[in-house]
């Protein structure tokens, strides 16, 4: 069993639906980050969170850490947020966190 | 730059063939990480520096893979004997420090043939 699991794996939204994509982990962590990746290989940081609640314009992420997920929101979705959302955990304490990944979901919106 | 820079993008090996991948982090992170992402997969850590330290190498899959920060700051990949199984995206990233938001480039795509 992987220490990140994503759900789902693939995504296929109409413009406008909101959209959940959750990760759940099974260790410790000292931070859970989402991140986007674009066909071509870039990787931009959506969120960095150890608790609660982030957003940054119609992206929403949460934490929970008793239960070990965490969810990314994606509000009034559009055609550019095709990509894909990756979760990772970091696990350092002492020195950086090298990040541990989920296997990605790949969403797709549709006009 | 602005941002982490990696070259080349992309890179066609031959089997048997040593390559060497580049890492140009934002000036003045301190930690670099390389990751190795296969086709489909999520990224999985390689090795991780702390300036010029090498402090986590756990993760190279082989002796043919060797790392390399020698300044603190441009570090480099590099894989002796190249096999098809090496066939991957290799992605840096960079940090300003312990626990904060990762940078990545937009990592150098490896084909061995």
């Amino acid at each position: 069993k992987n220490e990140v699991e994503q759900s789902p794996q693939n995504l296929t939204a109409q413009e406008g639906e909101f959209i959940t994509i959750n990760c759940s982990y099974s260790v410790g962590i000292s931070a859970l980050h989402w991140l986007q990746q674009h066909p071509g290989g870039g990787i931009v940081s959506l969120f960095m969170l150890s608790s609660g609640k982030k957003k940054h314009g119609r992206l929403i992420a949460t934490i929970n850490i008793q239960e070990k997920h965490s969810s990314l929101h994606i509000t009034a979705s559009h055609p550019r947020d095709s990509a894909v959302y990756i979760c990772a955990v970091g696990r350092g304490t002492g020195t950086a966190s090298k990040l541990t990944f989920g296997t990605g979901t790949r969403l797709q919106v549709t006009l | 730059g602005a941002g982490v820079s990696q070259s080349p993008r992309y890179k066609v090996a031959k089997r048997g063939q040593d390559v060497a991948l580049r890492c140009d982090p934002i000036s003045g992170h301190v930690s670099l990480f390389w990751y190795q992402q296969a086709l489909g997969q999520g990224p999985e850590f390689l090795t991780y520096f702390q300036n010029e330290a090498q402090l986590d190498k756990s993760g190279l899959p082989s002796d043919r893979f060797f790392a390399e920060r020698p300044e603190g700051s441009v570090s480099t990949l590099k894989i002796q004997r190249t096999q098809q199984e090496d066939s991957a995206v290799y992605l840096c990233a960079s940090s300003p420090g312990r626990n904060t938001e990762a940078f990545f480039g937009q990592g150098t795509r490896l084909t061995v043939v």
